[in-house]
């Protein structure tokens, strides 16, 4: 079985500009949940989808959001960007986003120069 | 969720066992004790995890400590790819999506 893949891996931004990336679960998977990692704050939750509804979201600004598709795969998107939206971001997947393992993706470096 | 300490960093040598420590002294009744991992460069993986009693798998053992409010992730034979930064969570009984990191245990295994 394919696992999480995510894309692009590497991007560069300037400040104000947006940014949208992908994650693709792995296959049957319905649950996908966003993570930042910065050497500063370490990994925090973003926000998870579950059939195409947002379940859960975390501490983070309404430039943030996110969608899910049908076929579970997911987008997220960060408008107006700025230095401090530098980070590794992480998608996880999992079968129903219960207390089921979460599988995480290589994820997608973000410099925001 | 309750919060979990662990040491910041642990060293250990190649092929010799590694007990990585987690307390936990806020722990409720129904609270599962989930180990991850991050490799260099990688995203997190799931390690072990478990409620009460000890656990094992091809990856690790856990122990946890009868009253519940610590527990030991341990490595039988460290190898230079176990060299990681190890995450003890605590992941209530019924919850949803996201997993709570704290900052972990970074690994160094020496050869």
């Amino acid at each position: 079985k394919a696992g999480v893949t995510q894309t692009p891996r590497y991007l560069i931004k300037t400040r104000g500009q947006q940014v949208t990336l992908s994650c693709s679960p792995i296959s049957g998977h319905r649950s996908v949940s966003w993570y930042q990692q910065t050497p500063g704050q370490g990994l925090q939750f973003l926000f998870e989808y579950f059939s195409e509804t947002q379940r859960n979201k975390g501490n983070f600004p309404g430039r943030f959001s996110g969608r899910q598709f049908s076929n579970s795969r997911s987008e997220m998107n960060v408008s107006t960007l700025e230095l401090g939206d530098s980070a590794l971001y992480l998608c996880a997947s999992s079968l129903l986003g219960q207390q089921e393992t979460q599988y995480f993706g290589p994820g997608t470096r973000l410099l925001v120069l | 969720d309750a919060k979990t300490t662990q040491p910041n960093s642990m060293e250990s040598n190649e092929e010799e066992p590694v007990h990585l420590p987690c307390n936990h002294s806020t722990i409720s009744g129904t609270d599962y004790i989930h180990w991850y991992r991050q490799l260099p460069s990688q995203g997190p993986e799931y390690v072990i995890h478990g409620l009460t009693s000890n656990v094992n798998n091809r990856m690790a053992s856990l122990a946890i400590a009868e009253d519940r409010k610590s527990s030991t992730l341990i490595l039988h034979r460290a190898t230079l790819r176990d060299a990681a930064v190890y995450y003890c969570i605590l992941r209530k009984l019924g919850s949803q999506g996201n997993l709570i990191f704290g900052k972990g245990t970074k690994l160094s295994v020496k050869p």
